[in-house]
């Protein structure tokens, strides 16, 4: 069964560049998820799209932005990185039922295989 | 706002003992509730999960219920396997409003031959 897609899978930067992760979702899920895990810590929610717009903002910093498309692929935008975004980078699909939207009955998340950024 | 405490790691077993990992929530409303799994190098991986109370979430021999009233959610299984090893990170989601996920700070659980 096809899964989450995460790409690069591994990115080495320096401080002060940009990044720009991506993230392909299951086949007819329409929603996308952002999460950050640290060295030794838990996930943190960074944003989530559904439909392609902002359906919920985390602990996102000002210098992140992210984007969903019009084929629900999505895209995080790091930019000034610093050492503490060296992190694993997970995103995450979800196919919303019925019309009640994010907002409604919980969807099972599946998470890509994530992104590891290194900020040297 | 909502929080998941998990029982500090690492834990360390011999093959076939017992395991229970201990997780207890603060949450307004009526959260879903969620055991994943990340072995070295993966992602993280839905265990099992449990969306009211009472409800009994199990998969692979790991068995997890939902408890309101000590708003619990404790993790157990009756004889690991080495190839257990792995993180384990209990979490929520609010099921009304926000489908974020709220994870512990994680288990890190390691089984012995």
């Amino acid at each position: 069964a096809a899964g989450v897609i995460q790409s690069p899978r591994h990115l080495i930067k320096e401080k002060r560049e940009t990044a720009t992760l991506k993230c392909y979702p299951i086949p007819r899920h329409d929603t996308v998820y952002w999460y950050q895990q640290g060295p030794g810590q838990d996930p943190q929610f960074l944003i989530s799209f559904y439909e392609k717009m902002q359906s919920d903002k985390g602990s996102i910093p000002d210098r992140f932005s992210a984007q969903q498309f019009s084929d629900y692929h999505s895209e995080l935008n790091m930019s000034s990185l610093e050492l503490g975004d060296s992190a694993l980078y997970f995103c995450a699909s979800s196919q919303t039922s019925g019309t009640s939207g994010p907002k409604g009955s919980y969807n099972e998340q599946f998470f890509g295989p994530g992104t590891r950024l290194t900020v040297l | 706002g909502n929080s998941v405490t998990q029982m500090e790691g690492p834990v360390t077993l011999s093959e076939e003992a017992f395991l229970t990992i201990n997780c207890t929530y603060t949450a307004t409303g009526y959260p879903s509730l969620f055991w994943y799994v990340q072995y070295p190098g993966e992602g993280l991986q839905l265990l099992l999960k449990a969306t009211k109370a009472d409800d009994k979430g199990s998969n692979k021999g790991f068995e997890a219920t939902y408890r309101k009233e000590t708003t619990s959610f404790h993790l157990e299984k009756g004889s690991v396997q080495v190839s257990d090893s792995a993180v384990y990170f209990c979490a929520l989601s609010a099921y009304q409003g926000a489908q974020k996920l709220v994870f512990g700070q994680g288990t890190r659980l390691t089984i012995n031959p």
